[in-house]
């Protein structure tokens, strides 16, 4: 039964360059939730996402940053001409349902290093 | 809105002793979920405890027990006998029962336990 898959664990880019974060939810979990740790910091909610539909993107930074959760494949998390800023921890969550279960699995995450 | 609050950013204790790390929220919503969360110097985030806000029982698991007040909006969490294995930032966290469900992260305590 394998849980939370995000890959890569590691990333690093040079800053202008692209950073794509993949998140593979736990089987039978269609609900989707974006975090991001910086450096001595707790996590902040970015995005919320079920298969092909973005529900809630109140965390997320107006620009550079997308998300997807297609009907086929892993959920993305895209950044765009990243700057040093952007380094970070990015954790992905998944859950069953997004009402009435509480459950979030968290995946390992990914530490994104912009140099 | 809500809001999660650890005030101790760092508490550092010798092994077998006993600690408690604060945690005090703020919400509307009469419906809503508590977390603890445990990240070790590896990274990942571990769950360790869900309350929901109708059941004010306090909880033990092991060394670990917990404190839900809400007359004070507190959920503390207490580590007895303290281990250097219990070594970790700890983060509470609260979601509200409507909406997307978010979890918002109080910004986390690091426990150094010392032998």
């Amino acid at each position: 039964n394998a849980g939370v898959m995000q890959n890569p664990r590691h990333l690093v880019r040079r800053r202008g360059q692209e950073a794509r974060l993949r998140c593979s939810p736990m089987k039978g979990h269609s609900h989707v939730y974006w975090y991001r740790q910086l450096p001595e910091e707790g996590l902040k909610f970015m995005v919320y996402l079920q298969k092909e539909n973005i529900i809630d993107e109140s965390g997320m930074p107006k620009e550079r940053f997308s998300a997807e959760f297609p009907k086929e494949g892993p959920s993305i998390l895209r950044i765009q001409q990243v700057v040093r800023g952007d380094s970070a921890a990015y954790f992905c969550a998944t859950s069953s349902t997004g009402v009435g279960v509480h459950e979030q699995y968290f995946g390992p995450g990914t530490r994104l290093t912009v140099t | 809105a809500q809001k999660v609050t650890q005030a101790q950013t760092e508490i550092s204790v010798v092994e077998k002793e006993d600690v408690t790390l604060d945690c005090v929220y703020e919400t509307r919503d009469t419906t809503y979920y508590l977390f603890w969360y445990k990240q070790p110097p590896s990274g990942e985030l571990v769950f360790l405890i869900r309350r929901n806000s109708f059941d004010e029982q306090n909880e033990i698991s092991g060394r670990y027990s917990w404190n839900f007040q809400k007359s004070t909006s507190s959920f503390n969490f207490t580590i007895t006998a303290s281990q250097v294995v219990d070594s970790a930032v700890y983060f509470c966290a609260l979601s509200e029962d409507q909406g997307a469900q978010k979890l918002v992260f109080g910004q986390g305590t690091r426990l150094t336990i010392n032998p």
